[in-house]
């Protein structure tokens, strides 16, 4: 079953503006991922947050990590056209391969 | 580099048939994985590897199979293919920074199964 469980499902935004989305998760984790999927397209590596860490930035790129809530939440900065994709939140609890949550499928509107 | 690389890009294949999906990797990453996408059900794991020899299954295993015979390849395996197997298959392949396991896909296999 899956970990992580994306909010919202989906997002349609202006370019420019920013965009937030959340990851929420059950168990307690090791490590927070967030990956991006052009579509027809593989995912793609964007950040990694730690359980011991509360931020993390990356270009536009902000994650925040509340695991007293068991939360996570990518906001995406001045976004562009090109920003235009899924993005998927994955975990571990030390495995050797994380877990995959359903994804927010981000527009950004020209 | 080319990353990692799946083939074919597309296949339809009838009920009952047999057929091997092909992953292989060149950067000597230690774990490989296969991956299921379907509408609304985002990834999940069908098999991984942690090493040549070494296979285990996934969440969702019934009707794949897989080896690891090379540190580069890593095949997929469906046995008997039903229409339930119609999805988008990935396949990755990672390595350890630290304790956290960071994967590299490939561009993925649009399977039909009629």
């Amino acid at each position: 079953s899956q970990q992580g469980e994306e909010d919202p499902q989906a997002l349609s935004i202006q370019e420019g503006e920013n965009a937030t989305m959340n990851c929420s998760y059950k168990t307690s984790i090791n490590n927070l991922q967030w990956y991006r999927q052009n579509s027809g397209r593989g995912l793609v590596h964007l950040i990694l947050i730690r359980s011991n860490e509360r931020e993390k930035h990356s270009g536009r790129l902000r994650v925040t990590l509340d695991t007293s809530k068991k939360s996570s939440s990518l906001l995406i900065t001045a976004s562009r056209a090109a920003d235009t994709a899924s993005y998927f939140c994955a975990t571990d609890r030390g495995s050797y391969i994380p877990t995959f949550g359903r994804g927010t499928s981000l527009i950004v509107h020209p | 580099n080319a990353g990692v690389t799946q083939t074919p890009k597309f296949q339809v294949l009838k009920t009952g048939q047999s057929m091997t999906l092909q992953c292989a990797q060149d950067m000597n990453h230690e774990y490989m994985s296969w991956y299921r996408q379907d509408p609304g059900m985002g990834l999940r794991l069908i098999h991984y590897s942690v090493g040549a020899g070494i296979t285990d299954q996934g969440e969702v295993p019934n009707g794949y199979n897989v080896s690891r015979s090379t540190t580069e390849d890593f095949p997929l395996r469906l046995l008997s293919a039903a229409p339930s197997q119609t999805s988008v298959y990935f396949c990755a392949s990672s390595y350890s920074v630290a304790g956290a396991v960071v994967l590299t896909f490939g561009a993925g296999s649009r399977l039909t199964v009629l």
